[in-house]
């Protein structure tokens, strides 16, 4: 069956500290990749995402993310993250030529950022 | 600029009763999407519709009906509400079946 995971559960950091948060998948056809965050009490929002192309993709607020095709890999990473980092971070998957859109979560990582 | 809304944002209600939760976007996106999101779970498919009058069941369907009238609104309803349903209900919209989904603010929902 088609799954995502999140090895991470639950991360603590202090501030100026580099964030990697690992994502894996389990289909090894064409895969759309995304990671979402979710910043305390609001909704998702996209981070970044990977269709083609250069498989080291940056996104918003200093994010960036490496998808690796050989080890089904897209893993987040920041270089030194902030208090205003601490979410939940979800990575996400549509798994081949999907014409259905149907996204596949991960169970998300808690990330907190401590001052 | 609303883009995507869920109304209500809050709702408490008792087993067994129905219950609708609104979803309406105005982006004129064809694609739109439910989820449920529980703690260890992430965030789970119920339906999905690629347009108005098509939907279809995602990975937990069962206990969930949906319609899809216009294009700009996807109302999920709970026939009779479980205990289990007790949940955080997303709904996302996009332009295309691989392009990025947005999503709404969502409903927090407890069944009693």
């Amino acid at each position: 069956a088609q799954s995502v995971s999140q090895h991470n559960h639950h991360v603590i950091l202090s501030e100026a500290a580099s964030l990697e948060l690992g994502c894996n998948y389990s289909y090894g056809g064409t895969v759309n990749l995304f990671w979402y965050v979710q910043y305390p009490g609001q909704h998702l929002q996209l981070l970044l995402k990977y269709f083609s192309g250069d498989p080291l993709v940056k996104g918003i607020k200093g994010f960036e993310a490496e998808f690796i095709k050989s080890k089904f890999s897209f893993n987040l990473r920041k270089p030194s993250v902030q208090w205003s980092d601490t979410a939940e971070y979800f990575c996400a998957v549509i798994f081949g030529s999907s014409n259905t859109g149907k996204l596949i979560f991960g169970q998300g990582t808690t990330l907190q950022v401590k001052p | 600029d609303a883009g995507i809304t869920q109304s209500p944002r809050y709702k408490i209600t008792e087993t067994g009763r129905q219950v609708t939760l609104m979803c309406h976007q105005t982006w004129s996106h064809s694609y739109m999407f439910w989820y449920r999101q529980d703690l260890g779970h992430g965030l789970r498919l119920i339906y999905y519709s690629a347009a108005a009058d098509i939907t279809d069941k995602g990975e937990v369907p069962d206990g969930y009906v949906v319609s899809r009238s216009k294009t700009e609104n996807f109302p999920l309803t709970l026939e009779s509400a479980t205990r289990s349903q007790t949940s955080v209900y997303f709904c996302a919209s996009s332009s295309s079946p691989t392009d990025t989904q947005y999503f709404g603010p969502g409903t927090r929902l407890t069944v009693l």
